[in-house]
């Protein structure tokens, strides 16, 4: 089973800042968190990452939970462009088949 | 173009047949993958292959049958397929199994259709 769960599915309106969050209870101490988005017919491709501090980047911003146990992608202003499954997975060295396994992730519908 | 080159892009084929998927990369990663993707279903884990040994099969049936010569190939050998094997197939590559810091790179996939 795959160690993230997420919510199925989310709606925003166009230019709107989207908050995508994703609970790992079991995360471990090597674990980096990673989130990925796949458009239609297309394979997943990076979007951010991050092991314990606030991460942002061209594309959008992951914050961190002090824990470690939760997380959330922020997406500042939601295009049409932007609509796609959003996963959320760990990834450490190893890499134990838990690790390796994609959750359902959260489809993002973007209104204009 | 992500890296990961898969080949073809879309393939349809017989249940009698016997066809191959490849996929390529050239990022200098150590690790790669199978998964597959039903309609509306999650990626599903097949094969793992970490320096062309496997190390990974997720109990997947032998009619699917993986290959990696060396760690920038990967094949997916493929005969007497069923329709419901009809997916997207899709393969990633990391620089060592289980990806740490660096994450995966993921091919634009293969659909398959199996009539």
């Amino acid at each position: 089973d795959a160690k993230t769960t997420q919510p199925n599915s989310m709606e925003s309106n166009e230019e709107e800042p989207v908050h995508l969050p994703c609970n790992h209870s079991t995360i471990s101490g090597t674990d980096y968190i990673h989130w990925y988005r796949q458009l239609p017919s297309q394979g997943p491709e990076y979007v951010i990452h991050g092991l314990t501090s606030n991460v942002n980047n061209r594309m959008a911003s992951l914050a961190i939970a002090e824990d470690r146990k939760s997380s959330t992608l922020i997406l500042h202003r939601a295009t049409l462009r932007d609509a796609a499954v959003y996963y959320c997975i760990l990834t450490n060295y190893g890499g134990s088949q838990g690790n390796l396994i994609f959750g359902k992730g959260t489809k993002l519908s973007v209104k204009p | 173009e992500t890296g990961v080159t898969q080949t073809p892009r879309h393939l349809v084929m017989g249940m009698t047949n016997k066809k191959s998927l490849k996929c390529e990369q050239h990022l200098g990663h150590n690790a790669m993958y199978w998964y597959k993707q039903s309609a509306k279903k999650p990626l599903e884990l097949m094969f793992v292959y970490n320096f062309k040994e496997q190390t990974e099969n997720n109990s997947v049936p032998s009619r699917f049958s993986p290959e990696c010569p060396n760690s920038s190939h990967l094949f997916l050998h493929l005969h007497t397929l069923q329709p419901e094997d009809s997916a997207l197939y899709l393969c990633a590559s990391s620089r060592d199994q289980g990806a740490g810091p660096y994450g995966y790179t993921f091919g634009s996939g293969t659909r398959l259709t199996v009539v």
